[in-house]
């Protein structure tokens, strides 16, 4: 089962704009992580969130986490075009495994 | 470094036929896992290895699908007989030794069940 839920399902937003995602899981984690996925292609970890942190920084983009709340959100600054893809949280638990959302697809519009 | 190896990158096969896919992971990588995306979907964990013993396989079907990882090193996915729901993307990850937080996926080997 899927654990990790992101919102909203698509977003299309103009280069230069930011793009804000969100995640929200059920269960107590240990870490939180995002993933990019490029159409037809595999996934790139992004970024890993510990459940004792509260805010990450990784160029471009920001995580931030509210275990409180069971949820985490992706901002990425200034988008580009080679940002278009789709985007997904996966929560950790103690046994390691990795639980995906269904993803967040974003569109950069020239 | 060379990254997580899959191949077939595609395969198209008719119901009731078998398929096998192949995953190189990292080198060094002590777990493997092998994931199936259906499309709209996230990635779920079909079966877990660390070295060529099976740590995880609660979510894989046991009577179509078996994963073999023979010598901690490549591994194999089998699926027989297929059905039309196991049209899908197979992503192989791998872990570095002590890092099991963090995976690296290869590209995902298509498949359509027709």
């Amino acid at each position: 089962s899927q654990q990790g839920e992101e919102d909203p399902q698509a977003l299309s937003i103009q280069e230069g704009e930011n793009a804000t995602m969100n995640c929200s899981y059920k269960t107590s984690i240990n870490n939180l992580q995002w993933y990019r996925q490029n159409s037809g292609r595999g996934l790139v970890h992004l970024i890993l969130i510990r459940s004792n942190e509260r805010e990450k920084h990784s160029g471009r983009l920001r995580v931030t986490l509210d275990t409180s709340k069971k949820s985490s959100s992706l901002l990425i600054t200034a988008s580009r075009a080679a940002d278009t893809a789709s985007y997904f949280c996966a929560t950790g638990a103690n046994d390691y495994k990795l639980s995906f959302g269904a993803g967040t697809t974003v569109t950069v519009r020239a | 470094e060379a990254g997580v190896a899959q191949s077939p990158r595609y395969k198209i096969i008719e119901k009731r036929q078998s398929v096998a896919f192949w995953c190189n992971p990292i080198s060094g990588h002590a777990t493997l896992y092998w994931y199936q995306q259906i499309l709209g979907q996230g990635p779920k964990l079909l079966i877990q290895f660390q070295n060529n013993g099976v740590v995880d396989d609660s979510q894989l079907p046991k009577d179509r699908f078996s994963a073999e990882r023979l010598k901690g090193v490549d591994s194999t996915l089998k699926i027989q007989p297929a059905k039309l729901e196991d049209s899908a993307v197979y992503l192989c990850a791998s872990s570095p030794r002590g890092r099991v937080d963090e995976q690296f996926f290869g590209p995902g080997t298509r498949l359509t069940v027709l």
